[in-house]
């Protein structure tokens, strides 16, 4: 069955840098799209970035463009959000999706990682 | 960017009875491609969403019937036929028609 792991999520001060990671499993990785999806504590979902099956196009919400790079392995099943300059209001639990093959949007996401920005 | 607007914001349900969530769009979500890429998805509380609708109307795998969706260009609806305990929980419309993909505020669903 499809799985997505997030890692890589921590507590970082206003500034700094993190890279956080998703591992697929359970399908054929380098046939689907990917994105980020965050939920900042008791707030809504917000779409973040989104990387095409192979690479080659990248897009990214304005709150976080120049400030966040999205890119992805497919040797390795695995894809990434590097998360530059980071403020407090990029505190959030950060989801990996797979976007459905058949549709634009959504189909499965995991479980989340916890990204903190604070002094 | 396309703006989500979900109403209401709150509902308190009877087990049993019906619930329905409306979520409209600042623009119209046909695509160039004439689809209309707007889905709904379930957050239970501490836990990922999962998406239970897509294409307006479309059933995801394993989602219940009591579960439906409708809609076209601008305005949308979920409906659930009868509420049980496990459909509570904040359900969000999102819009993938258009980039940047954007989601609605989120529609709290309790009991009563």
């Amino acid at each position: 069955q499809v799985q997505l792991v997030e890692s890589g999520g921590g507590v970082v001060q206003p500034g700094t840098s993190l890279r956080v990671s998703c591992a697929a499993s359970g399908f054929t990785f380098n046939n689907y799209a990917m994105f980020w999806v965050r939920q900042a504590p008791g707030k809504g979902l917000e779409w973040v970035a989104l990387i095409s099956d192979d690479g080659s196009n990248k897009f990214y919400a304005d709150s976080v463009k120049g400030r966040f790079t999205i890119s992805r392995d497919n040797s390795k099943n695995t894809f990434f959000l590097q998360l530059n300059s980071l403020r407090g209001e990029d505190t959030a639990l950060y989801y990996c999706a797979r976007a459905a093959a058949s549709w634009y949007g959504f189909d499965f996401c995991g479980q989340g990682t916890l990204v903190t920005v604070s002094s | 960017d396309i703006v989500m607007t979900q109403t209401p914001l709150s509902s308190h349900v009877t087990l049993g009875q019906p619930a329905s969530i409306s979520c409209r769009s600042s623009q119209s979500l046909v695509n160039s491609d004439g689809n209309t890429y707007l889905s709904w998805l379930h957050q239970r509380p501490g836990q990922p969403p999962r998406l239970l609708i897509y294409k307006i109307s479309n059933r995801f795998s394993g989602v219940p019937d009591r579960f439906s969706g409708s809609g076209a260009g601008t305005d949308f609806t979920l409906k659930i036929s009868r509420v049980e305990a496990e459909d509570v929980g904040v359900y969000y419309c999102m819009q993938a028609s258009q980039f940047p993909w954007t989601f609605g505020q989120g529609t709290k669903v309790e009991i009563k």
